[in-house]
């Protein structure tokens, strides 16, 4: 079956550490994206990439970083500077450009991430 | 700046109920409107996608409308049962720029 799959679905990490987030999809999709939810916000953009090789902030990159060097694989990398990192992550894909246009998005099940 | 705003932000009712969530958006340039179905711990998954130039779109017991003017869409969800429950969020794209806004969701619970 094709979709996209977020790994671990739990992540525990101390302050000061940097964190990456796996987002692996089988739906030949062209555009991946990496979303943060927190309680009682809507999604907010991390980051996105619409080609391999390519991808642009979105509205709080601060302190996150990404790499797009397979069409199927989208990490995320959580680093010491984002001062408040503990969140819901999620990834999404969809198979044209930026905020999917005409095509729903995809979504993996999230990574919790937890730093203490 | 578009803003999405879904009240109320959690509602339960008893099985068998129609019932009506809220999508209000103040910038009416928008490409399309959508809206997703979350579990608990869970991705999202879509629901509904209505074009800027249409007024309503159906899958099965959902309807979702659309009144562009007055910046507001209805998820309409009729005979509700218990495993409808879960968070449903709207998101608009923007004409201007593609961008997708999203709402904070409505948390919805039916109970048996």
């Amino acid at each position: 079956d094709g979709g996209i799959t977020q790994s671990p679905k739990y992540l525990f990490r101390k302050e000061g550490q940097n964190v990456t987030l796996s987002c692996e999809q089988n739906l030949n999709h062209d555009a991946m994206y990496w979303y943060r939810q927190d309680p009682g916000q809507g999604l907010r953009l991390i980051y996105y990439s619409q080609i391999v090789n390519d991808f642009q902030k979105g509205d709080i990159a601060e302190g996150y970083s990404v790499s797009r060097e397979k069409k199927e694989s989208f990490p995320l990398t959580v680093t010491s500077a984002q001062k408040n990192p503990t969140a819901f992550y999620l990834c999404a894909s969809s198979t044209s450009g930026m905020s999917s246009y005409n095509s729903p998005l995809h979504f993996g099940n999230g990574t919790r991430l937890t730093v203490t | 700046k578009q803003e999405v705003t879904q009240i109320p932000a959690a509602l339960s009712v008893p099985e068998g109920e129609n019932l009506v969530l809220n999508c209000s958006f103040t910038d009416s340039a928008i490409y399309n409107l959508q809206w997703f179905r979350q579990d608990p711990g869970k991705g999202l998954t879509s629901l509904l996608l209505i074009q800027s130039s249409q007024r309503e779109q159906t899958s099965g017991r959902l309807n979702a409308s659309l009144d562009k003017s007055s910046g507001r869409s209805t998820l309409y969800i009729a005979a509700s049962q218990p495993g409808d429950s879960a968070t449903y969020l709207c998101a608009v794209v923007m004409d201007s720029n593609y961008q997708l806004i999203w709402g904070a969701g409505t948390k919805l619970i039916i109970k048996p």
